[in-house]
């Protein structure tokens, strides 16, 4: 079985500048992909950036990046510039081979951006 | 591209009754399709995941009796919460898997059940 774990429930910043976010996981499989999802109050589930286990460089999608730390299992998202926008409940997902299974999140971080 | 829409968006039931949720996949074609539970302040967990034409994987703890899960087309399926009680009531969101894009899931906007 694979779990994800997030032990922050609840992250502030403020308004512009840096948060990170910790998720570690833990699968038996080598082939696995890692994501973070965004859900704002609509409850929608919005991706905000994916990462290839076997890829060694780190994703980035504009202001937000990880840190992927394959042998420790750790995938901690970076926020730069934090935006009122931001503010929203942040899951971290893992799928294994070829995406044919269902995903498995974390609790989830809540952010808060203080203005 | 990749939308994924449910409908209904909000539904109330009564007790004993039966509820469809849809899920389709308007832009692309989905050979599979998962349906994820959400309790207040809680994560997703994933229910079952169905995959066209053939019958639905249920995740374990989860009553394949109670939760008819559909998948008939490339673009639609369909889940069916029968004989609803209040401890069924929840968020229900579907994702959907581009063929095409294996890794990626594409959410729809979720369905909140109330049972009466």
């Amino acid at each position: 079985a694979q779990t994800v774990t997030q032990s922050q429930p609840e992250m502030s910043v403020q308004e512009a500048e840096t948060v990170t976010l910790s998720c570690t996981y833990d699968t038996s499989e080598s082939d696995y992909y890692l994501f973070w999802y965004k859900q704002p109050p609509s409850r929608q589930m919005i991706l905000v950036i994916r990462q290839e286990a076997y890829k060694q460089q780190n994703a980035t999608e504009n202001r937000f990046s990880v840190n992927f730390q394959k042998a420790a299992k750790s995938f901690s998202l970076k926020i730069s510039d934090s935006q009122l926008g931001d503010a929203a409940m942040y899951f971290c997902a893992l799928i294994s081979g070829g995406g044919a299974d269902g995903l498995t999140f974390g609790k989830g971080t809540h952010l808060i951006i203080q203005p | 591209g990749a939308v994924v829409s449910q409908h209904p968006s909000w539904v109330i039931c009564k007790s004993g009754t039966s509820v469809k949720i849809e899920c389709r996949s308007l832009d692309f074609q989905a050979t599979t399709m998962f349906w994820y539970r959400q309790f207040p302040k809680q994560s997703l967990m994933l229910m079952a995941t169905s995959n066209e034409g053939s019958k639905a994987t249920y995740e374990q703890g989860v009553e394949k009796d109670k939760f008819l899960i559909n998948h008939a087309s490339l673009t639609l399926s369909t889940l069916t919460v029968t004989s609803a009680h209040p401890e069924d009531s929840s968020f229900y969101i579907c994702s959907a898997r581009d063929r095409l894009v294996g890794n990626e899931q594409f959410f729809g906007p979720g369905t909140r059940l109330t049972v009466l």
